[in-house]
């Protein structure tokens, strides 16, 4: 049982490109998350997803885009990098939006340069 | 902002100690979560606590709630050099999202 898969775990990127953070659940789950987590902020939501077919903005939204491909697949896209943007980033989802564990990926670490 | 802040932000403790951290938060919740984080990794769930509940165990994890002064307590007892890690607490307020605290890096001494 996979749980939460995340690619790439490591990207290095140029201050202006592009690129595209995948994940997939195999949990049948219907609410999936991004974080990203920098060092004394704690984990701060970017963008969710409550069920298939819906997405929502987070704490931090500014510079990112999602995708709800399908009810397994959440993936986040950096349409043009800033050194800003320098995080670790967690996918994670849960069977519903309240009230129930969410089960993290194991985290891709993002460097813009 | 962050809906939970956790204190201290750091402990440090001797092996067979209990450690303590505590979570304040500032609107109402339907229900509280603690994870666990170990360096370089993804967090794992710990408990889980409903607003209309005041203490859960689990092992030797003791979660207390209290909602009049919106905070949490996370009792580690007898605590052992695998607890080191950081521990976060997240709030449901019921607005389709878990909002997570600063977290507590604790520190077990062998």
């Amino acid at each position: 049982n996979a749980g939460v898969t995340q690619t790439p775990k490591f990207q290095v990127l140029k201050t202006g490109q592009s690129m595209t953070l995948q994940c997939a659940q195999d949990m049948n789950h219907n609410s999936m998350y991004w974080y990203r987590q920098d060092p004394g902020m704690g984990l701060r939501l970017i963008y969710y997803s409550a069920s298939e077919g819906t997405t929502d903005k987070g704490e931090v939204p500014n510079g990112y885009n999602v995708s709800r491909l399908n009810k397994r697949e959440f993936s986040l896209r950096l349409e043009s990098a800033a050194p800003s943007q320098t995080s670790v980033y967690f996918c994670a989802s849960s069977v519903t939006h309240s009230g129930n564990t969410i089960y993290f990926g194991e985290g891709s670490w993002l460097t813009v340069v | 902002s962050q809906q939970g802040e956790e204190d201290p932000q750091a402990l440090s403790i001797q092996e067979g100690e209990n450690a303590t951290m505590n979570c304040s938060y500032k609107t109402s919740i339907n229900n509280l979560q603690w994870y666990r984080q170990n360096s370089g990794r993804g967090l794992v769930h710990l408990i889980l606590i409903r607003s209309n509940e005041r203490e859960k165990h689990s092992g030797r994890l003791r979660v207390t709630l209290d909602t009049s002064k919106k905070s949490s307590s996370l009792l580690i007892t007898a605590s052992r050099a695998a607890d080191t890690a950081s521990y976060f607490c997240a709030t449901d307020s019921g607005t389709y999202k878990y909002i997570f605290g600063t977290g507590t890096r604790l520190k077990v001494l062998a």
